[in-house]
């Protein structure tokens, strides 16, 4: 399977705290990006990096790529309990002409008050 | 405001009967797709289509079927030769493949 793997499959922290999710996957890519579903609705973006791109921000988050080892981190600073949610990578294998994306089976990140 | 607009939310199918899934999207985006999730697991690629009348099939095709008339829609039909059809469906779009896609709210549909 091409798809990416998250791990852990849980987190569980508190407010304040920092969650780092991992993201490992299998062949070469074009981009990895993030995505979070909160509890029965639609994945929302939150980052997309390219592979020739090591590491990006936006707000409290944090992306890092590194395309030797195949994986990804998403860190999310000082969380909060709006952050529970489940978190996706999905990966775009390089070279595809149809682009589709490849979804991981997600990170359940729980944040306490 | 732009945004993909799915209904029903909630859906029950009664055996040997197909049912069909609306998708409407509004945010000029070429390509559209459908996706399937059941309980505790990632998205799995139903259908996809990169342009009006054009459509390509994903990893768990079997038992369903799409059509693409129209640029804002992508109706999913489940068909009575999808066997366990009981999961959450979810929508997308985006500008053009391997673009961030943005998603509906999903149909949760389950079998009486």
């Amino acid at each position: 399977s091409q798809q990416g793997e998250e791990d852990p499959q849980a987190l569980s922290i508190q407010e304040g705290e920092n969650a780092t999710m991992n993201c490992s996957y299998k062949t070469s890519i074009n981009n990895l990006q993030w995505y979070r579903q909160n509890s029965g609705r639609g994945l929302v973006h939150l980052i997309l990096i390219r592979s020739n791109e090591r590491e990006k921000h936006s707000g409290r988050l944090r992306v890092t790529l590194d395309t030797s080892k195949k994986s990804s981190s998403l860190l999310i600073t000082a969380s909060r309990a709006a952050d529970t949610a489940s978190y996706f990578c999905a990966t775009v294998v390089r070279g595809s002409t149809l682009g589709r994306l490849y979804f991981g089976r997600g990170t359940q990140l729980t944040v306490w008050p | 405001d732009g945004g993909i607009t799915q209904s029903p939310k909630y859906l029950f199918r009664k055996e040997g009967q197909n049912v069909t899934l609306s998708c409407e999207q509004n945010l000029n985006h070429d390509a559209m797709y459908w996706y399937r999730q059941d309980p505790g697991q990632g998205l799995r690629l139903i259908y996809y289509s990169q342009i009006v009348n054009d459509f390509q099939k994903g990893d768990i095709a079997e038992g369903y079927s799409v059509s693409r008339e129209k640029k804002e829609s992508f109706p999913l039909t489940v068909t009575s030769a999808q066997k366990n059809p009981t999961a959450f469906y979810l929508c997308a779009s985006s500008i053009s493949v391997s673009q961030p896609q943005h998603f509906g709210d999903g149909t949760r549909l389950s079998i009486l």
